[in-house]
């Protein structure tokens, strides 16, 4: 089935410093979507991306949906502890019809630095 | 405004045992959905309703899962004979007009005994 490849898996993070985390698909995604989710809770929406190149940023956040519309890229500038987390990048495919189903990567843990 | 809500929020139960989990949408919200997610995974798609219409299942809803949304309001989830394999937090999410926006619960965390 479809998967979707997020890199770094895990990441250490100073507070003050900026993230960079992207995902990306071997096949052509309409719509990219950037969730956080903590732990014990459910995934929260941070950011939509509806077409190639779009630029979105929600507050210190920064998405962009790829050209090619086969990746996406999350930026957080100057972090804070509250940053941490598990940060999937989710998509609706373009083939088929299906209008529910979000295809979900495997998650970028973010924790901070010892 | 409140968020999509989830009952319980743990539940542990003996292998062949029965569950059913409840969600409550956002008001208004006219798609429901229903994930499952294992440890290290992200969330995987299970089935979707549009008001009290289920239309779309994915393979992983085995004939023990059913699905209902009797008024296209809440909707509960449940599992017949449970297994070990079905240790997992349940996720319901809720969606508007932009279908691809989908709104989370703090999900059910499922342990199976």
């Amino acid at each position: 089935g479809q998967q979707l490849n997020q890199s770094p898996q895990s990441m250490f993070i100073q507070e003050g410093e900026d993230v960079s985390m992207n995902c990306t698909s071997s096949s052509i995604f309409n719509t990219w979507l950037w969730y956080k989710q903590d732990p014990g809770e459910g995934p929260v929406l941070l950011i939509a991306l509806y077409k190639a190149g779009e630029l979105t940023s929600n507050g210190r956040l920064t998405a962009q949906f790829g050209i090619t519309r086969k990746d996406s890229f999350l930026n957080i500038s100057a972090s804070i502890p509250s940053d941490v987390g598990i940060y999937f990048c989710a998509g609706q495919p373009n083939y088929g019809g299906s209008q529910g189903n979000l295809i979900f990567g495997k998650g970028t843990k973010l924790s901070v630095k010892p | 405004d409140t968020g999509v809500s989830q009952d319980p929020r743990h539940k542990i139960t003996k292998r062949g045992q029965n569950v059913t989990f409840r969600c409550d949408p956002i008001s208004e919200h006219n798609r429901l959905y229903w994930y499952r997610q294992t440890l290290g995974q992200g969330p995987e798609f299970l089935t979707y309703f549009q008001n009290e219409a289920q239309l779309e299942k994915s393979r992983l809803l085995s004939d023990r899962f059913s699905a209902e949304r009797p008024k296209g309001s809440f909707s509960t989830l449940e599992i017949q004979r449970t297994e070990q394999g079905d240790s997992a937090m349940y996720l319901c999410a809720s969606s508007l007009a932009r279908w691809y926006e989908q709104y989370f619960g703090p999900g059910t965390r499922l342990t199976v005994t």
